[in-house]
């Protein structure tokens, strides 16, 4: 049982670079999501989808963009990395009908230098 | 806006209790939620209450009273394993969930 699988799990940018952060869940989840974790912080919501074909900004999506074009599939791309996004990066899913249990992947550990 | 608030810092000793609040300045939420979540780890759901009350689950209970704007997640039988990061976590009709900034509990010998 997969669940919630992201890759890659490592990754160091040089500033400017970019690259998609994938995210794949097997459990035909409608609701999806991205947030990001800063050292010692909470989770911060990047962007979320309510469906594919359907994406919504979080509370950080500057310099982030995302598309769900399938059900299982939600990649967060960043364009002209900046040190401020050196964080780690949680996708999650969630089966919705009003239920707050999220399943998160293992995350993804991204340094822009 | 959205905002919950936790403490950052718990700690208590092996087979103790402990409790976790959280309080927010929100509302139209559906649920909240209570995240555990290891150094270096990923969160994993640990209990959510839809209504007011208490909620069990094995060692761990979680308790809403919306009409104070506060809940709390309470562990019994406190273990080392318990020593991890606590979130409270609020859900939104649209599907989004804010979540707070988490407390760090350390669990003594």
């Amino acid at each position: 049982n997969a669940g919630v699988t992201q890759t890659p799990k490592f990754r160091i940018l040089k500033i400017g670079q970019s690259m998609t952060l994938q995210c794949t869940q097997d459990m035909n989840h409608n609701y999806m999501y991205w947030y990001r974790q800063d050292p010692g912080m909470g989770l911060k919501l990047i962007y979320y989808s309510v469906g594919a074909g359907i994406t919504d900004k979080g509370e950080v999506p500057n310099g982030y963009n995302v598309s769900r074009s399938t059900t299982e599939d939600f990649p967060l791309r960043l364009e002209l990395a900046a040190p401020s996004q050196t964080s780690v990066y949680f996708c999650a899913s969630s089966p919705g009908r009003r239920r707050t249990e999220a399943f998160f992947g293992q995350g993804t550990r991204l340094t822009v230098v | 806006g959205q905002s919950l608030e936790q403490p950052s810092e718990v700690t208590a000793v092996e087979g103790a209790i402990v409790q976790i609040n959280c309080t927010y300045q929100t509302s139209g939420f559906y649920g909240l939620s209570w995240y555990q979540q290891h150094d270096g780890g990923a969160p994993t759901f640990l209990s959510y209450n839809a209504l007011d009350g208490l909620e069990e689950t094995g060692r761990f209970s979680s308790f809403l009273s919306r009409s104070d704007s506060y809940g709390y997640l309470l562990l019994q039988e406190l273990q080392m394993k318990d020593s991890a990061s606590y979130f409270c976590a609020v859900g939104f009709y649209g599907q989004n969930f804010v979540f707070g900034p988490g407390t760090r509990l350390s669990v003594l010998p």
